[in-house]
């Protein structure tokens, strides 16, 4: 089965505007993180944002907020007042458990900022 | 301060030649991946090291496919014979217990088998 699903194969979305990415996950495990990564035509792939499993507030950085509905698990990405440079492959990735540094990777979801 | 190092950048090989993939991971980090990624199957993780012992390398693969972490700066990810099929983007990444466990990703290896 799926441990992360990115539902959103590509979204369109004006600059200055905000854009939601979804990713929803599956796990057993009580311990675990969230990351968020941005892949630019480059090639390389940027951290963007983590929030734990026990993180009581969702975690912001800059532009980058991680809606985190446990409960509902989701951990939906947040880019607020988009820029022509935020045109990327957005990836969601999970790591379970304790001591286990392992990351699950989403497929991905294309984002392109508009003028 | 300098991310993952990782070389070459490119590299394109003949089907039946040996692949070296170098990684050098951030100063004081003590876990390392290897990774994969490919159109029809995203990223994967092929191996991991914490500490510079190979940790879980059930993502490896093939017998083709090996890995080494001599120390703590350096890792190789080597591929023998290389086939059509290996052709991907090969990631390297390391991460700190410390840090909230994120892990940072070097540029990549282009690798085109022929």
């Amino acid at each position: 089965a799926q441990k992360i699903t990115q539902t959103q194969p590509g979204m369109f979305v004006q600059e200055k505007e905000a854009v939601t990415l979804d990713c929803t996950y599956d796990t057993s495990d009580q311990s675990y993180g969230l990351f968020w990564y941005k892949q630019p035509s480059s090639g390389e792939m940027i951290f963007l944002i983590y929030q734990g499993s026990y993180d009581e507030q969702n975690a912001t950085e800059g532009r980058y907020s991680l809606n985190f509905q446990k409960a509902r698990k989701s951990a939906n990405l947040v880019i607020s007042a988009s820029q022509l440079g935020d045109s990327a492959m957005y990836f969601c990735a999970m790591r379970e458990g304790r001591g286990d540094y392992k990351l699950s990777f989403g497929a991905g979801t294309t984002v392109t900022v508009r003028a | 301060d300098a991310g993952v190092i990782q070389s070459p950048r490119h590299e394109v090989t003949e089907m039946g030649q040996e692949v070296t993939l170098r990684c050098k991971p951030i100063s004081g980090h003590n876990s390392l991946f290897w990774y994969r990624q490919t159109m029809m199957r995203g990223l994967e993780l092929l191996i991991y090291f914490n500490n510079n012992v190979p940790i879980d390398d059930s993502g490896m693969p093939e017998d083709r496919f090996s890995a080494k972490m001599p120390n703590a700066s350096f890792s190789t990810l080597k591929i023998q014979p290389s086939e059509p099929r290996d052709s991907a983007v090969y990631f390297c990444a390391s991460s700190s217990q410390l840090i909230a466990e994120t892990q940072y990703f070097g540029p990549g290896t282009r690798l085109l088998v022929l």
